[in-house]
């Protein structure tokens, strides 16, 4: 069954500084691959997904995400970290008629 | 467009009692799933649908119950509370295949069950 692990259970970077959250899945052929965001007391929010194609995908609030099919891993990349990113990641892969998720990464940010 | 509507925000149940957890969608979207947030173990799905009349077991399907009787509503029914569904539920719909659009969710039910 497709998976996905996120290494890092708490991370803290400074504001402005760049951040990069891991993902790594494991699924033989190419994956179905989302990053979510969960802000406190709130639901998730789609920030990008990957099907195929371009391996480098642009999404929301200035956030990408680099597929590498070598390293089994789908990372999330920001430049410059804003105070209000400080949020829950979540690393998702689809199929069959679901997505599965890892079990989050927490990003806290320090002014 | 309000998008899933999840109602009630929060609940506190008794060990034994019954509750159903609303979701409504508005996107006139095909699938929609229950999952629950623990902390340290993501979200683990429940049940889905894949249309109206059509529903499947996902992962913890034990102790709940789902129908879909129209596309809008997927309502989540628990029948006799235990302390292991203290949780954070949500409510999630997509247009076709989630693999191929992703998710949209409500903004949660937080149960705790005493």
């Amino acid at each position: 069954a497709q998976s996905v692990t996120q290494p890092d259970i708490h991370i803290t970077v400074s504001e402005g500084a760049s951040l990069e959250l891991r993902c790594n899945y494991s699924y033989g052929a190419t994956p179905y691959l989302f990053w979510y965001v969960q802000s406190p007391g709130q639901g998730l929010q789609l920030l990008l997904k990957y099907f195929s194609g371009d391996t480098l995908v642009q999404g929301i609030k200035g956030f990408e995400a680099e597929f590498k099919r070598s390293q089994s891993s789908f990372n999330l990349r920001k430049p410059s970290v804003h105070w209000s990113d400080a949020a829950e990641y979540f690393c998702a892969t689809g199929g069959g008629n679901k997505l599965t998720f890892g079990t989050g990464t927490q990003l806290k940010v320090e002014l | 467009n309000a998008g899933v509507t999840q109602t009630p925000k929060f609940q506190v149940l008794k060990t034994g009692q019954s509750m159903t957890l609303q979701c409504a969608q508005d996107m006139n979207h095909e699938y929609m799933s229950w999952y629950r947030q623990d902390p340290g173990m993501g979200l683990r799905l429940i049940h889905y649908s894949v249309g109206a009349g059509i529903t499947d077991q996902g992962e913890v399907p034990n102790g709940y119950n789902v129908s879909r009787s129209t596309t809008e509503d997927f309502p989540l029914r628990l029948l006799s509370a235990a302390p292991s569904q203290t949780s954070v539920y949500f409510c999630a719909s997509s247009p076709g295949t989630p693999k191929n659009y992703g998710y949209t969710f409500g903004s949660g039910t937080r149960l705790t069950v005493v």
